[in-house]
């Protein structure tokens, strides 16, 4: 089964920018993937923020945006506020959407 | 709405088996996937496999192949997750998601069901 790494954690000042990376053992990310993002905050279920790649759905603050950087899906936070910090998941699919691999989660600090 | 309610808690002692329920509402439950995903105490998430609209088929992630079954009621709009041979590295929480395709995978969560296993 692949193995999908994230950062393990990251800094940001409020109002900068920060970017996640998701990197699948098996090879370079591909939009064939469908990569998700999901935001989880103690305590609570995790929210998809990203579908696809890059889209979001309509509770998705514009300020987050997914897309492939390199090998990687990448998500990223432009002008962080103290409401985003939580621990993010990316989310891969596999063989044709039958099998799906979560990443091991970033925990995003915003100081 | 859209609403995914899941059983309450439950604690087993090893060897045992639980099932856990996630009863839908607010959609055409027979239009869509439902996936489960667990995760233990301060680690992350993991996909455990998912049951496709009409129940006859299902997908599971290898790491639990032979220890999980996943069905659904229709009558009650309500889809199960079973877990069996349960050992103290399967407490966590189990949530239930809906899924399909695009914009429809994962879009909407149940809260969550802490399954503790201790002897």
């Amino acid at each position: 089964q692949a193995v999908v790494t994230q950062e393990p954690s990251l800094t940001v000042s409020p109002g900068e920018t920060v970017t996640l990376t998701c990197d699948s053992s098996t090879g370079a990310v591909t939009s064939g993937h469908y990569p998700y993002w999901f935001q989880q905050k103690p305590g609570q279920a995790p929210r998809t923020l990203i579908y696809d790649t890059s889209n979001k759905h309509s509770w998705t603050p514009a300020r987050f945006s997914g897309s492939l950087l390199g090998d990687k899906a990448a998500l990223t936070l432009s002008g962080a506020q103290p409401e985003d910090e939580a621990e993010y998941y990316c989310l891969l699919s596999y063989n044709g959407a039958q099998n799906y691999v979560f990443g091991t989660g970033t925990k995003v600090t915003v100081l | 709405q859209v609403q995914l309610v899941q059983s309450g808690a439950e604690v087993k002692k090893p060897g045992a088996s639980v099932k856990v329920s996630c009863k839908a509402s607010g959609f055409t439950f027979t239009n869509y996937y439902m996936h489960w995903v667990r995760q233990a105490p301060g680690q992350g998430l993991e996909w455990m496999g998912m049951i496709n609209p009409s129940g006859d088929a299902t997908s599971y992630a290898q790491k639990f192949q032979g220890r999980v079954t996943m069905t659904r009621d229709t009558s009650t709009s309500t889809v199960y997750m079973e877990l069996s041979s349960l050992r103290s590295e399967d407490t966590a929480i189990y949530y239930c998601a809906r899924g399909g395709a695009g914009i429809l995978n994962f879009d909407y969560w149940g809260r969550g069901t802490l399954v503790t296993v201790s002897s």
